[in-house]
């Protein structure tokens, strides 16, 4: 069984500041996704990342995946109170028929 | 599209009682699963299917079963809830090989059933 570990796994901040989420695993994968879920709602899909050492940006968010794909990193830069959620990362294996392994999850709650 | 629905959204359970969780896509996806969330914990993946009657375990099988007579629908049956089975559990689906490359393939949640067994 494939094991991603998600740090930390609570984050209160203020608005404005900036902070840094980690998915680690001690597999490597074939890709891997970020998703974000509000209460009482499904996950949704930030990004996809596939490449070893690929980033990408969307608006104040940065996704970076690790060079020998095991891990990846969520970058938020002026975090707003709009950013509260809780934030999964999900990775697929090798030979996985499309299954995703999800970590355990990094809450987030940023306060004005 | 109304995506992937679920229903009901809120259940309440004796122990040993049975039900149907039920989860329809009207988005064509071939690939479909059925999670557990448990409070302030990542999803579990407890069955999953590739297309009309096929279905396999996932990593959390022990206590449900599925079916999947039509592309658009994959109920979930709990035949004798336990307070284990207490969580929420969401159904998502996915376009499947016939989409390219399936590493770029977003799964599509539902907004999920809670489910308290007592």
């Amino acid at each position: 069984t494939q094991l991603l570990e998600q740090s930390p796994q609570f984050l209160s901040i203020q608005e404005g500041e900036n902070l840094t989420v980690y998915c680690n695993s001690s597999s490597v994968f074939s890709s891997l996704q970020w998703y974000r879920q509000e209460p009482g709602e499904g996950p949704v899909l930030l990004v996809t990342v596939v490449t070893g050492g690929e980033v990408k940006k969307l608006k104040r968010l940065t996704f970076q995946f690790g060079d020998a794909r095991k891990d990846s990193s969520l970058h938020i830069t002026a975090a707003q109170p709009g950013d509260t959620g809780l934030y999964l990362c999900a990775a697929h294996g090798y030979n996985a028929g499309n299954m995703l392994t999800f970590g355990g999850g990094t809450r987030l709650m940023v306060k004005p | 599209n109304a995506g992937v629905t679920q229903t009901p959204k809120f259940r309440i359970l004796k122990i040993g009682q049975s039900m149907t969780l039920q989860c329809t896509q009207d988005m064509n996806h071939n690939y479909m699963y059925w999670y557990r969330q448990d409070p302030g914990m990542g999803l579990k993946l407890i069955y999953y299917s590739v297309g009309a009657g096929i279905t396999d375990k996932g990593e959390v099988p022990n206590g449900y079963n599925v079916s999947r007579s039509t592309t658009e629908d994959f109920p979930l049956r709990l035949e004798l809830a336990a307070p284990s089975q207490t969580s929420v559990y969401f159904c998502a689906s996915t376009p499947g090989r016939t989409s390219g490359s399936l590493a770029y393939n977003e799964q599509f949640f539902g907004p999920g059933t809670r489910l308290t067994v007592l």
